[in-house]
């Protein structure tokens, strides 16, 4: 089975930092990746993902992720961050075939900006 | 406006007190899911459903009983609620991806005392 890792657990910055969240998965075949978003007291929110084709996507709210095939990473990156933006971010991947379909969630980064 | 409704989203209850939490969706999506939320442990799912009358376990499912008898409600049971199901559930539905889910409810506040 699958596995996620964010090595992050917490990020604090200040608005207008650039902002770079790790997340590495183990799994030898072909995965499905994305990023969620939960602010504070509210449900998840799907924030990109990424299926085959480019691995640079774009998410909402400025966000994007570069899948590296190479290094099993889907980092998730913003050139400049908001108050906003403060909340608790998920990586999370699935196989497509020959593992697990069942979605492996890391355990969040919480990231906190200051004004 | 397409919501994941459920309910309710805060209860306390007692050890052996069957309850049941509610989820409804109104985009005619076929997959649904349900999650714990846990400090520290990120999201794990109990169960899972493809469409009306196929559901299959997920993660962590003891304890725990779903159902789906019609395609916008897949209701969470827990028959015997103990301590250590308290936690944080949430339903989501997914309209293209079975086992990922793209669109989430409020989330449960659950307090098994």
């Amino acid at each position: 089975a699958q596995s996620v890792s964010q090595h992050n657990h917490h990020v604090i910055l200040s608005e207008a930092a650039s902002l770079e969240l790790g997340c590495n998965y183990s799994y030898g075949g072909t995965v499905n990746l994305f990023w969620y978003v939960q602010y504070p007291g509210q449900h998840l929110q799907l924030l990109l993902k990424y299926f085959s084709g480019d691995p640079l996507v774009k998410g909402i709210k400025g966000f994007e992720a570069e899948f590296i095939k190479s290094k099993f990473s889907f980092n998730l990156r913003k050139p400049s961050v908001q108050w906003s933006d403060t909340a608790e971010y998920f990586c999370a991947v699935n196989a497509t075939s020959g593992g697990s379909y069942i979605p492996t969630f890391g355990r969040g980064t919480s990231l906190i900006v200051h004004p | 406006e397409a919501q994941v409704t459920q309910n309710p989203r805060y209860l306390i209850t007692v050890t052996g007190k069957k309850l049941t939490v509610t989820c409804s969706q109104n985009m005619n999506h076929e997959y649904m899911s349900w999650y714990r939320q846990d400090p520290g442990l990120g999201l794990r799912q109990i169960y899972y459903s493809m469409n009306v009358e196929v559901t299959d376990k997920g993660d962590v499912p003891e304890g725990y009983k779903v159902s789906r008898k019609e395609k916008r409600n897949f209701p969470l049971i827990l028959e015997s609620p103990s301590p250590n199901q308290t936690s944080l559930y949430f339903c989501a539905s997914s309209p293209d991806l079975p086992y990922q889910p793209q669109h989430f409810g409020d989330g449960t506040r659950l307090s098994i005392l």
